[in-house]
């Protein structure tokens, strides 16, 4: 079955670490986002890739830092500088940029909680 | 200021029953709206896509609803089931930067 697939489901980060959030997905699709999830507030742009190699910053991502190596894997690490990390971290894929009619198509999410 | 905004903001309903929930955008330029349905601890799962020239989509038990010129939209659940329970998100494609602009999402509860 094609999908994406994050781990770990849950995540739990130490004062001043850094945790990196996997994404991977079958697709074959080009485009790849990252989103934060907080309660009562709609879903927030963190990162977003076009292609292998090149992503670019969302409405969020201080404190953020991706890698686009390669097609089918996104991952996302959560810095130390990102000081309210607690949040549901959903990853997305797209068949082509801006996918134009086309569905975003998300993981069943990640949530990363401070300890 | 490009929004989403949806209502209720959450709603119980009898097993069987329908229900309407409402989306009001005030995104200009205009792509496409969207409608998800988000089960608790999972991600967004598209139900329906619709331009500017579409004002119906249905999807099974769902149809959705899109009046451009007032920038509404709604959602209409037929014979609700157990397996509705779940947060109804609206997105809506469009703005200087053509980007999606997320809604806070209805949270329906279907009770036996």
């Amino acid at each position: 079955d094609g999908g994406i697939t994050q781990s770990p489901k849950y995540l739990f980060r130490k004062e001043g670490q850094n945790v990196t959030l996997s994404c991977e997905q079958n697709l074959n699709h080009d485009a790849m986002y990252w989103y934060r999830q907080d309660p009562g507030q709609g879903l927030r742009l963190i990162y977003y890739s076009q292609i292998v190699n090149d992503f670019q910053k969302g409405d969020i991502a201080e404190g953020y830092s991706v890698s686009r190596e390669k097609k089918e894997s996104f991952p996302l690490t959560v810095t130390s500088a990102q000081k309210n990390p607690t949040a549901f971290y959903l990853c997305a894929s797209s068949i082509f940029p801006g996918e134009g009619n086309q569905p975003q198509h998300f993981g069943d999410g990640t949530r990363l909680s401070i300890l | 200021k490009n929004q989403v905004e949806q209502s209720p903001q959450s709603l119980i309903i009898l097993e069987g029953k329908n229900c309407t929930l409402q989306c009001n955008y005030t995104v200009s330029p205009f792509s496409n709206l969207r409608w998800y349905k988000q089960d608790t601890g999972r991600g967004p799962v598209s139900l329906t896509i619709m331009t500017f020239s579409e004002n119906t989509k249905s999807n099974g038990r769902y149809t959705a609803t899109l009046d451009a010129d007032t920038k509404q939209s709604s959602l209409h659940i037929t014979a609700s089931q157990l397996s509705d329970s779940a947060s109804y998100i609206c997105v809506v494609r469009g703005g200087a930067t053509n980007k999606l602009i997320f809604g806070t999402g209805t949270l329906l509860a279907v009770q036996p």
